[in-house]
């Protein structure tokens, strides 16, 4: 069965830093990935995801991520993180027929 | 207005009564889903739609039921309301594709005592 992992339950960062959040998934074939954000008191919104081409995509309000097949990883990067960007992140797996599985989530804090 | 709306947006309730969380969606998609958010356990599936026809559980349906009344409302509801039943409860929808983006709704936060 599909799982995905995300390893990091809190994560605090200062303004201006960057960030990495991470995420490994299990998937017997092909995995269509994805990274979700919640906003405090708000539903999650799709930032980014990927399921076939360049290992590398991009997604918006400057977050990015990339597949690495052999680590079975697909870890979210950001190179400067503004205060607006605290929230909580899920990392999502699903693929062909099956349903999307959710990670535990990240939540991340921005010090000033 | 949102996409994908949700009522009530909070409930406290009592241990026994029966609750039902509504779903709509303006989005046009056949698929539907409610999950069950708790801390550190982040999105479990509670059931999942994918046409009026077609009803499935998820991975934590005991105690729960749904309803698709239309293309774009699906409800939940609670027979018999428990306190391990106090959560954040979302409803999402989807395209007819499984790369598709799923919209979510803001959120029933639901207490029970």
């Amino acid at each position: 069965a599909q799982s995905v992992t995300q390893p990091d339950i809190h994560i605090t960062v200062s303004e201006g830093a960057s960030l990495e959040l991470r995420c490994n998934y299990s998937y017997g074939a092909t995995p269509y990935l994805f990274w979700y954000v919640q906003s405090p008191g708000q539903g999650l919104q799709l930032l980014l995801k990927y399921f076939s081409g360049d290992t590398l995509v991009q997604g918006i309000k400057g977050f990015e991520a990339e597949f690495k097949r052999s680590q079975s990883s697909f870890n979210l990067r950001k190179p400067s993180v503004h205060w607006s960007d605290a929230a909580e992140y899920f990392c999502a797996v699903g693929g062909g027929a099956q349903k999307l599985v959710f990670g535990q989530g990240t939540r991340l804090t921005i010090n000033p | 207005d949102a996409d994908v709306t949700q009522t009530p947006r909070n409930r406290i309730t009592k241990t026994g009564k029966r609750i039902m969380l509504e779903c709509s969606q303006t989005k046009g998609h056949d698929r539907m889903y409610w999950y069950r958010q708790d801390p550190g356990l982040g999105l479990r599936l509670i059931y999942y739609s994918f046409d009026v026809k077609d009803i499935n559980k998820g991975e934590i349906s005991d105690g729960y039921s749904v309803s698709r009344q239309a293309q774009a409302k699906f409800s939940l509801s609670l027979e018999s309301a428990i306190p391990n039943q106090t959560a954040l409860y979302f409803c999402a929808s989807q395209t007819g594709e499984y790369t598709g983006e799923l919209f979510f709704g803001e959120g029933s936060r639901l207490t029970v005592l």
